[in-house]
């Protein structure tokens, strides 16, 4: 079954900018999809396809995936950004949903 | 704007089976092209794919949980549900629906609803 890789968890200044890891074999090759979940609260889409923002997600998340790594990056970090953010795809070979474990965005 | 909302029983003894439904609200379950998940999140964990049933009726699960899933969707109900049998404390969880795009990703989840399992 395919895997996806996070980091356990990330921690960013405010106003700077957090980069989040999603690793998995020719990634690249697939559309990732980004979610943050904030405590006590369903999990929301950030980042679909790659790249795309829903509407009322801010500029400030962008996405980018290639090779065997897509990452989430998150400038001008707000003490709001602070969630569980998870990487998700579609695996076609197996017609599956695979979410990654997670990471941990601590602002500082 | 779709509206996910689970119901069911919030205990379940060992063994059992542990049923849930989705009703969907703000549009119609057989309007476009989506489909209708379920995805479950162990406290403190990370999420966890169950599987999703189309309007077709067609069905994908995940194979390590395969064996004691039915997910089933009520067209005229305008709801869907999961069926989860022989479960143990490991099942314990929060569970959410959710629905799907074409692209796999899923904007519009319900809010959850915990499930026990313990005698």
């Amino acid at each position: 079954s395919y895997v996806l890789t996070q980091p356990p968890s990330v921690s960013v200044a405010p106003g700077k900018t957090a980069k989040i890891t999603c690793g998995g074999d020719n990634i690249g090759s697939k559309s990732v999809h980004w979610y943050q979940q904030k405590p006590g609260q369903a999990p929301v889409l950030v980042i679909y396809y790659d790249t795309d923002r829903p509407s009322g997600i801010p500029e400030r998340f962008s996405g980018s995936n290639s090779g065997n790594t897509a990452t989430l990056t998150i400038s001008r970090v707000e003490a709001g950004d602070e969630a569980d953010y998870y990487c998700q795809v579609w695996d076609s070979s197996t017609d599956h949903i695979v979410f990654a474990t997670g990471t941990k965005v601590t602002v500082l | 704007q779709v509206h996910l909302q689970e119901s069911g029983p919030g205990l379940v003894k060992p063994s059992q089976t542990l049923s849930l439904t989705c009703t969907v609200s703000g549009g119609s379950i057989s309007s476009g092209s989506y489909y209708w998940s379920w995805i479950r999140q162990s406290a403190g964990k990370g999420l966890e794919y169950i599987g999703r049933v189309y309007t077709t009726g067609r069905t994908n699960y995940n194979p390590s949980l395969e064996s004691r899933i039915t997910i089933s969707v009520d067209m005229s109900g305008n709801r869907f549900s999961l069926k989860l049998s022989s479960v143990t404390a490991a099942d314990t969880a929060l569970y959410y629906c959710a629905r799907g795009h074409r692209g796999n990703d899923f904007p519009d989840w319900g809010q959850g609803t915990l499930v026990t399992v313990s005698s």
